[in-house]
């Protein structure tokens, strides 16, 4: 049972949009703690997606973006294209357990 | 360009330890906080440790508490993750991750490693 709760799977068409939830606690998200989106692709290392809640690290498409509202945050891809496909994982620092935390990844497929 | 190349993973016997090694270059080490977060075949993330840019804070995992000892040599650019007393559980790829800033606690993990397979079985 991950700390961030995310759903086990989101889908969509190409040219679709999806969101990925993440669900954390007064420890964690609703404390104040940023949330950062990361996309591991299959057979690859995670890549930094979003950090800050908001922000997207040079060479990520405007087509994804970044929400946090209280002990919530979310990810959303617009445009989906095919090369979308893989895990998504959010994260968060916590301040009860003194360490990061990340959620139990979402695994986009393209349809 | 950033690179993080870890090495040292293999199979290891339980209770046995095992000493994982990241090689960093492309950008000046000592500026940065680093981790390591493991991933087992098939699971999700799970951070492991984190050390600020001079090794003066630490953090840990309840998991591998007491067990596991992160720690960086900034003349040689590299990365440590002592493992003792390995279980099962332990069988994951672990990652080194580059954080953005010095502090291992505030900043997110802006580069990673291919990783390395540490598989723990009798």
């Amino acid at each position: 049972q991950s700390v961030l709760t995310q759903p086990p799977s989101v889908s969509g068409a190409p040219g679709q949009r999806v969101t990925i939830s993440c669900t954390g606690s007064n420890s964690n998200l609703g404390a104040g703690y940023d949330a950062h989106w990361y996309q591991q692709l299959p057979g690859t290392a995670p890549k930094l997606l979003i950090y800050d809640n908001t922000n997207r690290p040079s060479g990520v498409p405007d087509r994804i973006s970044g929400s946090k509202s209280g002990t919530s945050a979310s990810l959303a891809i617009t445009g989906l294209q095919p090369e979308d496909e893989g895990d998504y994982y959010c994260q968060s620092f916590d301040s009860s357990l003194s360490g990061w935390v990340f959620g139990g990844g979402t695994k986009l497929t393209v349809l | 360009d950033v690179q993080l190349v870890e090495s040292g993973g293999g199979l290891v016997q339980p209770g046995r330890s095992l000493r994982l090694s990241c090689a960093a270059s492309g950008f000046t080490f000592d500026e940065y906080a680093f981790h390591w977060v493991r991933q087992a075949p098939g699971k999700g993330l799970e951070w492991v440790s984190g050390i600020n840019w001079n090794g003066a804070s630490t953090g840990y995992a309840e998991s591998v508490k007491g067990r596991f000892t992160i720690s960086r040599d900034n003349a040689k650019n590299s990365l440590y993750l002592q493992m003792n007393s390995l279980r099962t559980e332990d069988t994951a790829f672990y990652y080194c991750a580059k954080a953005r800033e010095g502090e291992w606690l505030l900043w997110p993990f802006n580069s990673w490693g291919q990783g390395t397979l540490v598989t723990v079985s009798s």
